[in-house]
């Protein structure tokens, strides 16, 4: 079946421009999360949802940073008056629903979308 | 102090070879551990996972998770050419917890 789809693949902006990121998840899966990698590094968490509600949104850097999954599906980020340290890929992944236990949910990326603040 | 280290490599085997990539991080109330591969210009994808301390094999691959001393390993035996890419250690304290991953280990497999 379809994986996680991220679009645009590649996002150049002008400094002080607005960017909406779209992230389509794998059909049926509940918990969506949002990263930002940096070349040559882990991804760093951003924030993630289950269902429509956004259960932990401690990794967004600032306040010019927003997400939002209205229907519990299609999520996007915005970023706000975009800077220059901006510029990384933006990965998502989905995951069936974060469980309690011993066990945990395997997340599955999307491509990413590279933004590049000129 | 970071909360995850890793060694960023690169790491460079003959095929054939035993591979051994490690983590160590700083808080102990990380209970899931996890190793994601990652090739390039791909997403990290899910390899194994761990829930406390002890070894758990999958075929070439067995990670191990040492707790007293917070430090995690991923062995691969008998590595191939297709194992090259980056090898990305990630934690987490419950499974409702963002996960925090490193910075990644990047592997070569020279045929």
């Amino acid at each position: 079946g379809a994986g996680v789809s991220q679009s645009p693949r590649y996002k150049v902006t002008k400094r002080g421009q607005d960017v909406a990121l779209r992230c389509d998840p794998i059909s049926g899966h509940v918990s969506l999360y949002w990263y930002r990698q940096a070349l040559g590094q882990g991804p760093e968490f951003l924030t993630y949802f289950n269902y429509e509600a956004q259960q932990d949104k401690s990794g967004l850097p600032n306040d010019r940073f927003s997400a939002e999954r209205p229907e519990g599906s299609i999520s996007t980020l915005t970023i706000q008056r975009t800077e220059q340290r901006d510029s990384a890929m933006y990965r998502c992944a989905s995951s069936l629903l974060r469980s309690s236990g011993t066990s945990t949910d395997t997340q599955y990326f999307g491509p990413g979308t590279r933004l590049t603040v000129l | 102090q970071k909360e995850v280290e890793q060694d960023p490599g690169p790491l460079s085997v003959p095929e054939g070879a035993i591979v051994s990539l490690n983590c160590t991080y700083s808080n102990s109330a990380f209970q899931y551990f996890m190793w994601y591969r990652q090739y390039s210009r791909k997403g990290p994808e899910l390899l194994m996972y761990t829930y406390s301390s002890g070894n758990k094999e999958d075929g070439r691959f067995t990670a191990q998770v040492d707790k007293s001393s917070k430090y995690i390993s991923l062995f691969i035996r008998d590595s191939q050419p297709s194992d090259s890419a980056t090898y990305l250690c990630a934690l987490t304290k419950t499974s409702y917890d963002k996960v925090i991953f490193g910075p990644g280990t990047s592997l070569s497999v020279i045929p």
